[in-house]
């Protein structure tokens, strides 16, 4: 029962590079979020998807793009790494509330 | 913008006694409201929720209380327990409906000392 899957688990990136953050779901769910969550502050909406082929900003988009190609991946994108972004970021999916999330990828950019 | 607050980072309690967690929030448009539970290295995970047309809303020893006049709410936790020991948020969402966004408070930081 793997629910919401993120790899990888953990990662450090050097200013200026790229890298993708994959996330599978094996729930069905037309829904799926990005979101970050910086230390002592929420999780913040980045980008989310209401089905493939349709996705839209949330409240923190900018430097990173998302794709959603099938119902079950909605891999983010962060083209030109910068130390901002260091953060853990967390997918997420629902069909109705709630929304169920993966374990995280703890992002560290030096 | 903060349109939801949880405005005590952490709380510590003694085991079997109550823990109150409280979220304020701004927005009038939000009508559903969830609280979340998040262990280190681990994703947050649903705990309860409760819509606007409800005042309170009770799984086992979790009870949610909304007042929507207040635009206050407040969940507690009896008897707490160690494992309970977890970074509690609180969301909101303007509705039910599918894939609602959600908006998140920053969190408390919940101990329950044995």
């Amino acid at each position: 029962n793997a629910g919401v899957t993120q790899t990888p688990k953990f990662r450090i990136l050097k200013i200026g590079q790229s890298m993708t953050l994959q996330c599978t779901q094996d729930m069905n769910h037309n829904y799926m979020y990005w979101y970050r969550q910086d230390p002592g502050m929420g999780l913040k909406l980045i980008y989310y998807s209401v089905g493939a082929g349709i996705t839209d900003k949330g409240e923190v988009p900018n430097g990173y793009n998302v794709s959603r190609s099938t119902t079950e991946d909605f891999p983010l994108r962060l083209e030109l790494a910068a130390p901002s972004q260091t953060s853990v970021y967390f997918c997420a999916s629902s069909s109705q509330a709630p929304q169920h999330f993966g374990d995280g990828t703890r992002l560290s950019i030096l | 913008d903060q349109q939801v607050k949880q405005n005590s980072p952490s709380l510590s309690v003694q085991e079997g006694r109550i823990s109150i967690l409280n979220c304020d929030y701004t927005n009038s448009m939000f009508d559903y409201f969830l609280w979340y539970k998040k262990y280190p290295a681990e994703g947050p995970t649903f705990l309860i929720s409760i819509s606007s047309i409800k005042d309170k809303n009770e799984d086992g020893r979790f009870t949610v209380f909304l007042n929507k006049s207040a635009k206050h709410l407040s969940l507690h936790i009896v008897p707490s327990q160690p494992g309970d020991s977890a970074v509690y948020f609180c969301a909101a969402s303007p509705d039910l409906t599918s894939g609602s966004r959600l908006t998140f408070g920053e969190g408390t930081q919940l101990t329950v000392n044995p």
